[in-house]
């Protein structure tokens, strides 16, 4: 997707932590997205990150590193549920590109 | 209360046919996008328009025309379907161009 890179599968284990990687090509670089894909559903909105830092929304926190070009999505406490895709998507030039995803394996 | 909706949510149909997937939002939004998520769920956009001018056209095949007849409205057409169609179709609005997307549940289309 455009030099989005992020892992293609992980695993980990309920009640675990979990980091979810993502590296982008800056050019253009306006900010980044995070989004959820369960199963057979459509993909439900996460994070947006436009400055460096990490943000921080319940169990899920994600930081961005402009000059870097790299992004972490972080899942605390892991549940069942979040078993899913998670989706890095840039927005670059005004036009959003996602990335290929992260399948997420929960194992109990 | 759907802020973004898709019909139809499924569509079977044999090769070189025609159809359409119509997608509505009721939340406002100056612009509407059509993603196309294959087999290998790789989610990639085709269209996107903005206050129904047509803004972004990726790549696709010119079988594939999108009509907007009024912002909360983006319709799919898809003359002569090919058996490389089957995927899952998005629709999806965002404010404007640069912000959150708010996805419909996806049109899953299956040519034969």
């Amino acid at each position: 997707g455009q030099n989005i890179d992020q892992p293609t599968e992980m695993t980990a284990t309920e009640g675990a932590i979990v980091q979810i990687n993502c590296t982008y090509q800056t050019s253009g670089f306006n900010g980044l997205f995070w989004y959820q894909q369960h199963a057979g559903e459509a993909p439900t909105f996460l994070s947006y990150n436009v400055l460096d830092g990490l943000e921080e929304k319940g169990r899920f926190s994600s930081f961005l590193s402009r000059s870097k070009g790299y992004s972490y999505l972080l899942l605390k406490e892991l549940q069942m549920k979040d078993s899913a895709s998670y989706l890095c998507a840039v927005n670059r030039d005004d036009k959003i590109i996602f990335g290929k995803g992260t399948r997420l394996h929960i194992l109990p | 209360d759907t802020a973004v909706s898709q019909t139809p949510k499924y569509l079977v149909t044999q090769m070189g046919n025609d159809k359409s997937i119509k997608c509505e939002q009721n939340l406002g939004h100056d612009t509407m996008y059509w993603y196309k998520q294959d087999s290998k769920k790789f989610l990639k956009i085709m269209f996107s328009y903005n206050n129904k001018e047509l803004i972004i056209n990726e790549t696709v095949p010119n079988r594939f025309s999108p009509k907007s007849p009024d912002k909360a409205h983006l319709n799919l057409h898809i003359n002569s379907l090919e058996l490389g169609d089957s995927a899952v179709y998005f629709c999806a609005s965002s404010l404007r161009g640069r912000e959150t997307q708010y996805f419909g549940p996806g049109t899953r289309l299956l040519v034969l």
